[in-house]
């Protein structure tokens, strides 16, 4: 099976531009989430998209905003970057209504701001 | 609200020797817990996890975990280190007030010395 995959890997952006990760999900999931994780913190929740549809959203401003395909890949927009949003970017996919099954994560995208 | 701790910031062992991560939760209702790991520059690695059952559960790479539903642990155990097992250590929590999400622990630095 294919596992999670993200691009690009690392990204320099500066303060008050916008971004766009991008991440496919491993095949079979139908459920994509994106964390934030600050160096030396845990993964914070930003939300998740379940069938192309936003059903669950951690405490982000509205500039960050996602998109999930029909083949269940998923993208995650920052606008307006602000220079504490210098983080690694985390998605995980997993099977939606199986409360028991793990997330699969990807190696992340590392986002600095300049 | 849902949440997690992990009282240490970083576990030191020696190799061979029996290691624990502490892991300590409050939920409302029955907790889905689960343990990740973490190497330097990767996302995260599903370790194992406790839904119903047997309170001892065995994961991953020679991992297990002692559920203890009275003092509302989970304890990452494993009986003898290797130097490989160095990583970051995380906990988490099934949110069954919050669409499920994973509500995670700060994290825990296992260094193994050799």
């Amino acid at each position: 099976e294919t596992g999670v995959t993200q691009s690009p890997t690392h990204l320099i952006k500066t303060r008050g531009q916008q971004v766009t990760l991008r991440c496919s999900s491993q095949s079979g999931h139908n459920t994509v989430s994106w964390y934030q994780q600050a160096l030396g913190q845990g993964p914070q929740f930003i939300f998740q998209y379940y069938r192309e549809e936003e059903n669950g959203r951690g405490n982000f401003p509205p500039r960050f905003s996602g998109l999930q395909f029909p083949n269940y890949s998923s993208e995650l927009n920052v606008n307006a970057l602000e220079l504490d949003d210098s983080a690694l970017y985390l998605c995980a996919s997993s099977l939606g209504g199986d409360y028991n099954s793990p997330l699969h994560f990807g190696n992340g995208t590392r986002l600095t701001v300049t | 609200a849902q949440s997690v701790a992990q009282p240490e910031d970083q576990v030191n062992v020696a190799e061979g020797n029996p290691l624990t991560v502490k892991c300590t939760y409050s939920v409302s209702g029955n907790p889905y817990l689960f343990w990740y790991v973490q190497y330097p520059n990767r996302g995260l690695q599903f370790l194992l996890k406790y839904i119903t059952g047997d309170n001892l559960v065995k994961g991953s790479y020679g991992f297990e975990a002692e559920f203890n539903k009275s003092q509302t642990s989970f304890h990452l155990k494993k009986p003898s280190a290797l130097v490989s097992d160095s990583a970051l250590y995380f906990c988490a929590v099934r949110d069954i007030g919050s669409n499920y999400q994973l509500i995670w622990g700060a994290g825990t630095k296992l260094i193994i010395k050799p």
